[in-house]
């Protein structure tokens, strides 16, 4: 199985601040990878896909990047809405796997 | 409007049963590959089962393999997820999500989940 590791498990940061979060799989999983946003009590939501391109709807602060084994998430300037947990996915093979999330809270 | 709404859900004693159910409308339901995906209390999402494309073929977690089984009926819009011999480590909200596009395992709708309970 690919195992996907986030880091950091949670970050602090405010407003307006640029913020980046890794995903590191086990293996080379090209780009086959996806970023989601998920808040408390909600179900995830898609942000990334094929670890650059931006889902339709979602703010372009928000940007993927890397490809192999590692990848980074940016937000460029922290907004409000933006306190939540991140997750990446490979979907490069089955089983599908998921980071252990990164939890990002307000400094 | 895509929008999958999930049912089933409930306590069970461990070595119990539960079906969940996954209604799906707004899009052409039998021509998406679909997945069920759950998330333990305070804890990161896993991937549990899932069709790997439109025609039927299956794949399931390690920890569910043998236990669950997933099926789909294309006349009544639904996704199943036959849980048997529940244990306590299943508990979890279930989520029911929808493939971006068959051949890309990544999802772009998710229902609002069901809570399933294993507990003696």
């Amino acid at each position: 199985d690919i195992q996907m590791t986030q880091s950091p498990s949670t970050l602090s940061a405010s407003v307006g601040d640029r913020v980046t979060i890794t995903c590191r799989a086990s293996q080379s999983i090209s780009s086959w990878l996806a970023w989601y946003q998920q808040k408390p009590g909600k179900a995830p939501k898609l942000l990334i896909y094929k670890a650059s391109s931006l889902e339709s709807g979602v703010p372009s602060r928000f940007s993927g990047s890397g490809s192999g084994t590692e990848f980074t998430l940016t937000i460029s300037s922290l907004q409000p809405d933006d306190f939540a947990t991140y997750y990446c996915q490979q979907y490069e093979a089955y089983p599908l796997t998921f980071g252990g999330g990164t939890k990002v809270e307000i400094k | 409007e895509v929008q999958l709404l999930e049912s089933g859900g409930g306590s069970v004693h461990p070595g119990g049963s539960l079906r969940l159910s996954c209604v799906a409308s707004g899009f052409t339901f039998s021509s998406y590959a679909m997945s069920w995906v759950r998330q333990a209390p305070g804890k990161g999402l896993e991937w549990v089962s899932g069709f790997r494309d439109s025609g039927g073929t299956t794949s399931y977690a390690d920890s569910v393999k043998g236990r669950f089984t997933i099926s789909r009926d294309n006349s009544k819009n639904t996704l199943y997820l036959q849980m048997n011999s529940l244990r306590a480590e299943d508990t979890a909200i279930y989520y029911c999500a929808k493939v971006i596009v068959t051949g890309n395992s990544l999802f772009d709708y998710w229902g609002r989940g069901a809570l399933v309970t294993v507990a003696s």
